[in-house]
């Protein structure tokens, strides 16, 4: 069964340095977005991409944020200069349309120090 | 949008017993409802959805209710065995009209299954 991948699993990093997060995301699915779970709290919709551009984004995806799908299988999501707050688990998720399910990775847990 | 949240956050059923996992939204514009699993260290996995022009779904040991007039939403497990045990979230969602849909989840249930 075709999966979400997600890599790295685990990303220790220095304050104010950047962060790439990577994702594969489901081969026919052409909706993707990236969610975070602070640990102990919801997860929470950060940025949602269709056709190579932002559809929607929440108060959390700031300038510091980006996106990009730079070949036809890749999903990424950069932190530009990461903050202690941005410690948490990244989850990628995809969807064959919008209105379909959305799959989701096993996420990215970074942690800021 | 507005917040999704769950009654109980933690249940502890024993095993072969039938567990019922409850949800309140707030946002009448909720058009499609999703349970999802999580295990530790796993991400979200897709259980079961449910649409708002239906009020019961069933899936294979799996049932979601949806009651529009006082927005709740349950998710039943019929026969709890112990692969069951993991947080379980509900989520609700919305579109803004920008062409994409948002998932607003809940803070989860913790469903502890005892052999």
């Amino acid at each position: 069964e075709p999966e979400v991948t997600q890599t790295p699993s685990h990303q220790v990093t220095q304050m104010g340095q950047e962060v790439i997060l990577r994702c594969v995301p489901i081969s026919n699915h052409l909706y993707f977005y990236w969610y975070r779970q602070i640990l102990g709290q919801k997860v929470e919709f950060l940025v949602s991409f269709y056709n190579n551009e932002i559809s929607e984004k929440s108060e959390i995806f700031d300038d510091q944020f980006s996106v990009e799908r730079p070949d036809g299988s890749n999903f990424t999501l950069k932190i530009r200069s990461t903050k202690l707050e941005d410690s948490a688990m990244y989850f990628c998720a995809s969807g064959k349309d919008r209105q379909e399910t959305q799959y989701f990775g096993p996420g990215t847990r970074l942690l800021v120090l | 949008g507005e917040s999704v949240g769950l009654h109980l956050p933690t249940l502890s059923v024993q095993e072969g017993d039938n567990s019922i996992i409850n949800c309140a939204y707030s946002n009448s514009a909720s058009d499609y409802f999703i349970w999802y699993k999580q295990e530790s260290g796993k991400g979200p996995q897709f259980i079961i959805d449910i649409r708002s022009n239906m009020d019961k779904r069933q899936g294979q040991r799996v049932t979601v209710l949806l009651n529009k007039t006082v927005k709740h939403l349950s998710l039943q497990i019929a026969a709890t065995q112990p692969g069951d045990s993991a947080v379980y979230f509900c989520a609700e969602r919305w579109s803004s009209g920008a062409g994409s849909y948002q998932l607003t989840f809940g803070k989860g249930t913790k469903l502890s299954v005892i052999p």
